[in-house]
């Protein structure tokens, strides 16, 4: 069963950068697809974007200006970086699985982080 | 406003069954398999069904999901109280390039 965990700084300036860890227990980065899903009040769940263990990405439209993904498989970690954040990124933010790009389910997530962008 | 809709509350008794629609439209339910995910308070969502109607294992056949259409459902036999949760469906736009996600369905076990 794999397990994800996520850890990143929770409390954020606007303009400034947010940057996530999740390190994935109990199953290989070598394998299937890795992703960032974020869940605000005002616009309920958003696929931030996805990538797979060779560094191949795909963002979100709306986001991918800001947004970097990156893997660390020596770690077996991935990461999110977003930046120019402006409060309507307050969110919490999950990592999760993709098993497979052709089928879009996620079948395991983190524990979620919360992010608040205030001055 | 989610590409994907859902209505926003339900309500049945114990031991009853309810049915939770999302509609949207041919370029994501229409041309795509859907996912269903269950969020109990203050945590991370849970995958119930994906491939439109298959349940991972540990999920209790109570559970199960079709799709007709641009329309997709989710159907829960014999409620109870522990299936208060939020619902969400998502699945892939073709034409938005992206993931996309109802608003959710708040169920309440009266």
């Amino acid at each position: 069963q794999v397990q994800l965990q996520q850890w990143g700084a929770g409390l954020l300036k606007p303009s400034e950068t947010l940057s996530l860890t999740c390190a994935v227990y109990g199953g290989s980065l070598n394998t299937n697809y890795w992703t960032w899903i974020r869940q605000s009040p005002g616009k309920g769940l958003e696929w931030i974007g996805e990538i797979n263990h060779s560094g191949g990405t795909t963002y979100n439209p709306s986001l991918q200006s800001r947004v970097t993904i990156s893997v660390d498989t020596s770690k077996n970690q991935f990461s999110l970086n977003l930046n120019s954040l402006t409060a309507a990124d307050t969110a919490v933010y999950y990592c999760a699985r993709l098993p497979a790009a052709i089928t879009y389910f996620f079948d395991s997530w983190g524990q979620g982080t919360l992010v608040t962008v205030s001055s | 406003q989610s590409v994907l809709t859902q209505p926003p509350s339900i309500s049945a008794a114990p031991g009853q069954k309810v049915t939770i629609s999302c509609s949207g439209s041919s370029s994501n339910i229409g041309s795509n398999y859907v996912a269903w995910y269950q969020q109990l308070p203050g945590t991370a969502p849970r995958l119930l069904i994906y491939n439109t109607n298959d349940r991972p294992s540990g999920i209790p056949d109570r559970f199960s999901g079709s799709k007709s259409g641009t329309s997709a459902t989710l159907g829960i036999t014999g409620l109870h109280t522990g299936d208060e949760a939020d619902y969400y469906c998502g699945t892939w736009d073709s034409s938005l390039s992206v993931v996309v996600f109802g608003g959710g369905t708040k169920l309440t076990v009266l």
